[in-house]
């Protein structure tokens, strides 16, 4: 199974300030299509997950355009340019490359 | 407006059986992979199974292969989680999450949609 590592576990970022959370997979998930088969999700407190990024840099109808999904083959990362007060979640990378579906461990975003 | 709502979960000792459904409404049902994604209690998210639009795909997570079997009835716009043989490991919300692309073949998907969960409590 292709696993998952994200960084940091938690972060603390400022009003305003830009939070940039790292995901790294265990052998690349760039297919033949070229694309990243890599997503990521943001849950709140008590909610289910919302898809944020998909395709590794597709931002999902809706999604503000604060967040911003990048990399490719083994190395991603996710970017919220500025910190609103409603951010304030677990993010969860995703690999959809493998026919046995994995997460990150997740990443924790407060407000400093 | 999508929904998906899970139902079937409860308190159940080990090595019993529980089956967990999800009815979803607001999309052509049969167009659609499915899957369940559970998160234990303080823990992060972990797929346990998915099928295709037309069940000619199924995946199951290692640790349940043998004891769990996905199932959808597309006649009556559910899915569904037949859970056999359960461990106190499998205690955790049970999602309900629908994949993004319209018939695709294979389980290789982001999900887009997701139901509230319906909670599984294991223990004697």
């Amino acid at each position: 199974d292709i696993v998952m590592t994200q960084s940091p576990d938690s972060l603390a970022v400022s009003l305003g300030e830009r939070a940039t959370i790292k995901c790294k997979s265990s052998q690349s998930v760039l297919y033949t299509n070229d694309k990243n088969y890599l997503a990521w999700y943001q849950q709140k407190a008590g909610q289910p997950p919302k898809l944020l990024i998909y395709w590794a840099s597709t931002r999902e109808s809706g999604v503000p355009d604060r967040f911003s999904g990048s990399g490719s083959g083994t190395d991603f990362s996710l970017t919220i340019s500025s910190l609103q007060a409603e951010d304030v979640a677990v993010y969860y990378c995703q690999q959809y490359y493998d026919t046995t579906l994995t997460f990150g461990g997740g990443t924790k975003v407060e407000i400093k | 407006e999508v929904q998906l709502v899970e139902s079937g979960g409860g308190l159940e000792q080990p090595g019993r059986s529980l089956r967990l459904s999800c009815t979803v409404s607001g999309f052509t049902f049969d167009d659609y992979a499915l899957h369940w994604v559970r998160q234990g209690p303080g823990k992060g998210l972990e797929w346990v199974a998915g099928i295709n639009w037309n069940s000619g795909a199924i995946g199951y997570v290692d640790s349940v292969k043998g004891r769990f079997t996905i199932s959808r009835d597309n006649a009556k716009d559910s899915l569904y989680l037949q859970m056999n043989s359960l461990r106190a490991e499998d205690t955790g919300l049970y999602y309900c999450a629908k994949g993004i692309g319209r018939r695709h073949y294979s389980l290789s998907h982001a999900f887009d949609m997701w139901g509230q969960g319906t909670m599984v409590l294991v223990s004697s």
